[in-house]
């Protein structure tokens, strides 16, 4: 079955405790995207990788890393979470195919609060 | 930041009713343009992706249409029912690379 997991599904911590957010898509899916979404503010996207070692900036990326080192794992890491980071995260892997074929598939989401 | 608007933001219809809004995005650099259905403590779940324009698509009572040249795509619900009830969210993708920027979405809630 198609899948993405992200773990963990809830998180309460404190400012300036380093955090990962993994995610992992078997799928074989060479992009992969992280995203927050916030009320009133709609989804916005933090970082995307378009293969292994290639990723780049979204819309929101200031205090969030990304790596991927290997094509199923896409981890999200917050070195100094802060209260503002506070929101629900959601892992996306992303299928390019031919004619156009353009399908995303999400994570479950994580939940996190910073205190 | 690529503007991608949807309205109305938030709408209530009786079951029964047929509804539809409005996703508007850029229509230079059009790629593709997703419809997303949001349901309350689940991840979104795709609908359409639509990638030419008069592309129109429908699943069951759901439809949607779309014109790149002026950018704007509709979402049309015939004859709503509570299950209805969730986010609907566009998003719009560029020809460069995969980045996708999300409308705000529409909540839509159906009374019985």
């Amino acid at each position: 079955e198609a899948q993405v997991t992200q773990n963990p599904r809830y998180l309460i911590t404190v400012t300036g405790k380093k955090l990962t957010v993994t995610c992992s898509q078997n799928m074989n899916h060479e992009y992969m995207s992280w995203y927050r979404q916030d009320p009133g503010l709609g989804l916005r996207q933090i970082y995307y990788s378009m293969n292994v070692e290639v990723t780049d900036k979204g819309d929101v990326p200031e205090g969030y890393k990304v790596s991927r080192k290997e094509k199923r794992n896409f981890p999200l890491i917050l070195e100094s979470p802060s209260p503002n980071q506070t929101s629900l995260y959601f892992c996306a892997s992303i299928l390019l195919g031919t004619g156009g074929r353009y399908e995303q598939y999400f994570g479950p989401g994580t939940r996190l609060t910073v205190t | 930041i690529l503007n991608v608007e949807q309205s109305p933001q938030s709408l209530h219809v009786q079951e029964g009713d047929s509804t539809n809004f409005t996703c508007s995005f850029p229509s230079s650099n059009f790629y593709a343009l997703h419809w997303y259905r949001w349901e309350t403590a689940k991840s979104p779940e795709a609908l359409f992706v639509m990638t030419l324009n008069g592309d129109e698509k429908k699943k069951g009572r759901i439809s949607a249409t779309l014109n790149t040249k002026e950018g704007y795509s509709y979402l049309y619900i015939k004859g709503s029912q509570p299950e209805d009830s969730a986010t609907y969210l566009c998003a719009f993708k560029e020809t460069s690379g995969s980045r996708l920027t999300f409308g705000e979405g529409t909540q839509l809630t159906v009374n019985p």
